[in-house]
């Protein structure tokens, strides 16, 4: 079982380039959820996706767009990166709202971006 | 909103000893779900240990529990009989059964099993 598969797993931008951080998820989960982590700072959630079709902003989402592809694919872009914008992202999904196995939360390997 | 607090940065212990992370929340829901998350050097984030607010039974899983005090708040792991593998950074997080999906991260404990 993949679960969650994100690309690229390190990628180093220069100041002003633009990017796409792709996540997929084999696991028919409705919601998926980027996440930036930083040190000392546990994981800030920047966008979510409660379904196809929707999104929202989270913590941090200034500087990020995103764009729910299908079911399967949330994909997190970065249109002119700063050097801000270096951290680790991770990518989630989960089945939604309800039980508390819905609730579950199942990560991606994460992304290390670096901007110089 | 939730917050969730974990207020010891580092820890370590020595091989099968136990160690408790801490870790206390604030909310004003109340049904919600609690998880302890643990991310390895490898970077992966891993599910530990969860719980429903509701329920008044700790949460165990083989060497890992919690201790959880509604009224206080508190949601703290026991890590039994600790092994070299549980080296990692743990996260405490919350989210709301009939809010946003949100999950609200506290800023991790960093433990060190010592051989």
């Amino acid at each position: 079982n993949a679960g969650v598969t994100q690309t690229p797993k390190f990628q180093v931008l220069k100041t002003g380039q633009s990017m796409t951080l792709q996540c997929a998820q084999d696991m028919n989960h409705n919601s998926m959820y980027w996440y930036r982590q930083d040190p000392g700072m546990g994981l800030r959630l920047i966008y979510y996706s409660a379904s196809e079709g929707t999104t929202d902003k989270g913590e941090v989402p200034n500087g990020y767009n995103v764009s729910r592809l299908n079911k399967r694919e949330f994909s997190l872009r970065l249109e002119s990166a700063a050097p801000s914008q270096t951290s680790v992202y991770f990518c989630a999904s989960s089945d939604g709202r309800g039980t508390l196995a819905k609730n579950i939360q199942y990560f991606g390997a994460g992304t290390r971006l670096s901007v110089l | 909103a939730q917050t969730v607090t974990q207020s010891q940065p580092e820890m370590s212990v020595q091989e099968a000893e136990t160690v408790t992370l801490s870790c206390t929340y604030d909310t004003s829901e109340n049904n919600y779900y609690l998880f302890w998350y643990k991310q390895p050097p490898s970077r992966q984030m891993i599910l530990v240990i969860r719980q429903e607010a509701y329920k008044q039974q700790n949460a165990t899983e083989n060497r890992f529990s919690v201790n959880f005090q509604k009224a206080a708040k508190s949601f703290s792991l026991k890590i039994s009989d600790s092994q070299l593998g549980d080296t990692a950074m743990y996260f405490c997080a919350a989210v709301s059964n009939f809010g946003n999906e949100k999950l609200t991260f506290g800023t991790g404990t960093r433990l060190t099993i010592i051989p």
